[in-house]
Order: structure tokens, then C-alpha cells, then sequence
């Protein structure tokens, strides 16, 4: 079963608010990712979480923050967000972290408006 | 520096035509990794290939083919028979072995469009 799952799928949010992201994984895999993509340009690396600890943070503003409670979750913490921050994010996760042979497997994404 | 290039912004074919997607890469590591992505409209990006350095060999999948070539750095796909359902954004990234954490540097993308 190779299958991310993301929720919401869609969500609007103000500029005061806060709210999460969830991505959830059954496929073992020990690595997890989040992106994001604007339209007609290719995904964004932001996090990566290699073994339930966070390895790469590609500069993100804090008003962005990630979560790896265990090794099959993901979430991805939002606050005080801008415009320029709605896009679709997406999450993936590969078998083990650290390596990059491993294929990455992608959710089907969070398309977010920040208003 | 590594860099995948996808010089094809967007393809127009008719249903049963065959296409190809061109994919340029460069990378100073001598291990490293390809892939081939598929995005439809509903947003999900599709794995469909990864191939290493050292496997040069081509692969065929069903109506989908690559050609790997070292010698000009490039790793394109090639629809046969093309469908509408095949309609859709494809990426091309590399991960080099070098690289902790599975990076992966993905091309600007080629917007396939398929109409009947």
C-alpha cells in the first residue's frame, strides 16, 4: 500500500489564525517531507524529518512550524500566515531518511488561501 | 552546481501519438539518482521511475519508456500511444548520493496536454 494521506484537503484560513496540517503514513517508511508548490512551478522542499528528528529545514519562515509525533505522522503547524503563503502543500515520506536512493511517495496535498 | 532542466514547457499531442519528454541534468556527483513524476489536475505527484547512475539500461513500462544516456546527461520519457488520461504536468529530479536527507532537485516541469 503505497499511500499518503493529507487533511484537509483544502483550507482557508485569516492571517490571525492557526491551524495544522496532518499527513499520516502506514508504509514503514522512516522519512518524511513537507513541500510546497505554487501554480505551473515544481514543489519546495521545507522539512525533512529523518527517523522522527528534524534534519533539514530549507530557511522556512517560522510562522511555519513541523511536528513528527511518531514515525507515521506529520503535521505541519501554521500561524500568522501571509498571502504569498497559499499554495498546495504537499507531503511525502521514503523509506529511510538519509539516503537519497529511495523514491518519494506523495500525498495528495493541502491546497491553502491565506485571505 | 546540480540543476535538472525540462525545456518543454508545455506539449500539445492528439490522442495515439507518441511524445517525448526531454530531461537535461547536471551534477559533479558520479552516484546519484533520476526520477521521473507524474501531476494530474488533482494534484497528487505520481512516482514513476528512479533510476541510478551506474544503470544505464532503458526501461520499458507498458506504453511508458526512458533512455538513460550519461554521455549527454539526459534521462527522457517516452509515451507510446499516447491517452487522454495521460494529461498532466511530468517532473524530472535528481537526489545525488552526496546529499543527506533525499533532496530532490526537480525540473521546471512539461505540461502535457493529450486531446482526444
Amino acid at each position: 500500500d503505497t499511500e499518503v494521506t493529507q487533511t484537509p484537503k483544502h483550507l482557508v484560513m485569516g492571517m490571525t489564525n492557526k491551524k495544522s496540517l496532518k499527513c499520516e503514513q502506514h508504509m514503514g517508511h522512516r522519512a518524511m517531507y513537507w513541500y510546497k508548490q505554487k501554480a505551473k512551478k515544481p514543489p519546495e522542499l521545507m522539512f525533512v524529518y529523518s527517523y522522527e528528528k528534524l534534519s533539514i529545514n530549507e530557511s522556512v519562515p517560522s510562522r511555519f512550524s513541523p511536528e513528527c509525533p511518531n514515525s507515521s505522522l506529520l503535521n505541519l503547524h501554521l500561524h500568522a500566515l501571509q498571502p504569498e503563503d497559499s499554495a498546495l502543500y504537499l507531503c511525502a515520506s521514503s523509506h529511510e531518511g538519509g539516503y537519497s536512493s529511495y523514491e518519494q511517495y506523495f500525498g495528495p496535498g493541502t491546497r491553502l488561501t491565506v485571505t | 552546481a546540480q540543476k535538472v532542466t525540462q525545456a518543454q514547457t508545455e506539449i500539445s499531442v492528439v490522442e495515439k501519438e507518441d511524445v517525448t519528454l526531454d530531461c537535461v541534468y547536471e551534477t559533479r556527483d558520479t552516484t546519484y539518482y533520476l526520477f521521473w513524476y507524474k501531476q494530474p489536475p488533482s494534484g497528487e505527484l505520481v512516482f514513476l521511475i528512479r533510476r541510478n547512475s551506474f544503470d544505464e539500461q532503458n526501461e520499458i513500462s507498458g506504453r511508458y519508456s526512458w533512455n538513460f544516456q550519461k554521455s549527454t546527461s539526459s534521462f527522457n520519457f517516452t509515451i507510446t500511444a499516447s491517452q487522454v488520461v495521460d494529461s498532466a504536468v511530468y517532473f524530472c529530479a535528481l537526489s545525488e548520493a552526496d546529499n543527506q536527507g533525499g533532496k530532490l532537485i526537480f525540473g521546471q516541469g512539461t505540461e502535457l496536454s493529450v486531446k482526444p
